[in-house]
């Protein structure tokens, strides 16, 4: 069964520090994704990938980074974790646009 | 900025109803995708759906993609408490990785 593993299910960390949220694939695809998911919000972009090396942002990357040094693996870097990036972090990744997503089991941080 | 409007927002019905979710947009995308989120996980993906009239059947689930491909509906027959969930849409247009969300409807069965 393919999948995408998202390294931590609940993750509190304080105001100020550096995050990182893991996300490994294992269906050699090319596109990977990152997004947040609030309530009234919906989910919204903030960096994607579509190759090793590359990286695009999304709709909202302030205050975030990304790093993809292997193609299965996608890192989403919260470089001062504030507390309105408390959220649900979701990984996606997809072979194309057609697809659609296979997404990880999400990411929820709470920022104290 | 494209936007996918579903409604409705909220539904909660008895087991063994029917109901119909919708997603609206005023642009054209070339695929859209349904999706069903459970809470505390991530999306999985239902359907995708890339012609115009396009109609698809998964069990007790219909997705049809309008003629005009700016609007998707989803129907489900005899409703179950496992079909409880938030449905999301999200539609895609050539030559770009991004998928716009629908804002999701979030459906209840009761048993």
């Amino acid at each position: 069964d393919v999948k995408v593993t998202q390294s931590s299910r609940y993750l509190v960390k304080r105001t100020g520090e550096k995050v990182f949220l893991e996300c490994v694939q294992d269906m050699d695809h090319e596109n990977m994704f990152w997004y947040r998911q609030d309530p009234g919000l919906g989910l919204r972009l903030i960096y994607f990938s579509y190759d090793v090396k590359m990286k695009e942002k999304g709709d909202i990357p302030e205050g975030y980074s990304v790093s993809r040094e292997k193609k299965e693996r996608f890192s989403l870097i919260l470089e001062s974790a504030s507390t309105n990036q408390t959220s649900m972090y979701l990984c996606a990744s997809s072979p194309d646009t057609w697809y659609g997503y296979t997404f990880g089991s999400g990411t929820r941080l709470t920022v104290v | 900025t494209q936007l996918l409007e579903q409604s409705p927002q909220f539904l909660s019905i008895q087991e063994g109803e029917n109901l119909t979710v919708y997603c609206n947009s005023s642009s054209v995308f070339s695929s859209l995708q349904w999706y069903r989120q459970e809470p505390g996980e991530g999306p999985v993906l239902l359907v995708t759906v890339v012609t115009g009239g396009e109609v698809k059947k998964l069990k007790r689930l219909t997705f049809q993609f309008g003629d005009a491909r700016k609007d998707s509906s989803l129907h489900i027959t005899a409703a179950q408490p496992g079909d409880t969930g938030l449905y999301l849409c999200a539609g895609a247009n050539s030559g770009t990785y991004k998928y716009i969300f629908g804002t999701g409807t979030r459906l209840k069965v009761l048993a």
